[in-house]
């Protein structure tokens, strides 16, 4: 079945990186673009950034830009997003997402990992 | 940057009742590109209707959606306990893919 397990969340300082990862099985991964989406505690979804299904094109919300970058690994079914520079408004749950390429809609959601920014 | 603004912010209805929650769009959008998913507590958003109108797999038939332009709608008939979630509208037509700030469906 469709799976998409996200990885690497959790307690960091303000300031300091992490590296969240989200490894797919189940489809044909190199088919589809890749979303990462947060949602901040008892707030609503803030889409991140997106990567084409051959790494040929990114982009990222005006709110990460140039502090996070979204990356894939074909060869290993798993999408990365380096965060650097953390700040406290970057607390959250980060999720993956699908869209299949041509179709843009996102069918299918991983189930998230939690990113804690504080001292 | 296209901003979608969810009406009401919270809806108290119950089983069986029809629901209908609005998704305003700060420009017109393309139908095409209008997106509805529901998400319950500690779960992932999980995908209702996309193309505006077109129901996702599984989806029951008692969610249908309708608008165009600018405003949009998300109707739930005879609503069912397990529908009680949050739900958000979504453009999708490009980057930024933006989403409205959610309507709160909770039992009366």
């Amino acid at each position: 079945q469709v799976q998409l397990v996200e990885s690497g969340g959790g307690v960091v300082q303000p300031g300091r990186s992490l590296r969240l990862s989200c490894v797919a099985s189940g489809f044909t991964f190199n088919n589809y673009d890749i979303h990462w989406v947060r949602q901040a505690p008892g707030k609503g979804l803030e889409w991140v950034a997106i990567i084409s299904y051959d790494g040929s094109y990114k982009n990222y919300a005006d709110s990460v830009k140039g502090r996070f970058t979204i990356s894939r690994d074909n060869s290993k079914n798993t999408l990365y997003l380096q965060m650097n520079s953390l700040r406290g408004e970057d607390t959250g749950v980060f999720y993956c997402a699908r869209a299949l390429t041509s179709k843009y809609y996102f069918d299918f959601w991983g189930q998230g990992t939690l990113v804690t920014v504080s001292s | 940057e296209i901003v979608l603004t969810q009406s009401p912010g919270t809806l108290s209805l119950s089983p069986g009742e029809r629901a209908t929650l609005s998704c305003r769009a700060s420009q017109s959008v393309s139908s095409s590109y209008l997106a509805w998913y529901q998400q319950k507590p500690g779960q992932a958003p999980r995908l209702l209707i996309y193309g505006s109108s077109t129901r996702a797999t599984g989806i029951p038939e008692r969610f249908s959606c309708s608008g165009s332009g600018t405003d949009f709608s998300l109707t739930i008939n005879r609503l069912e306990p397990e529908d009680f979630a949050v739900y958000y509208c979504q453009h999708y037509g490009g980057s930024p893919y933006s989403f409205g700030q959610g309507t709160k469906l909770d039992i009366k």
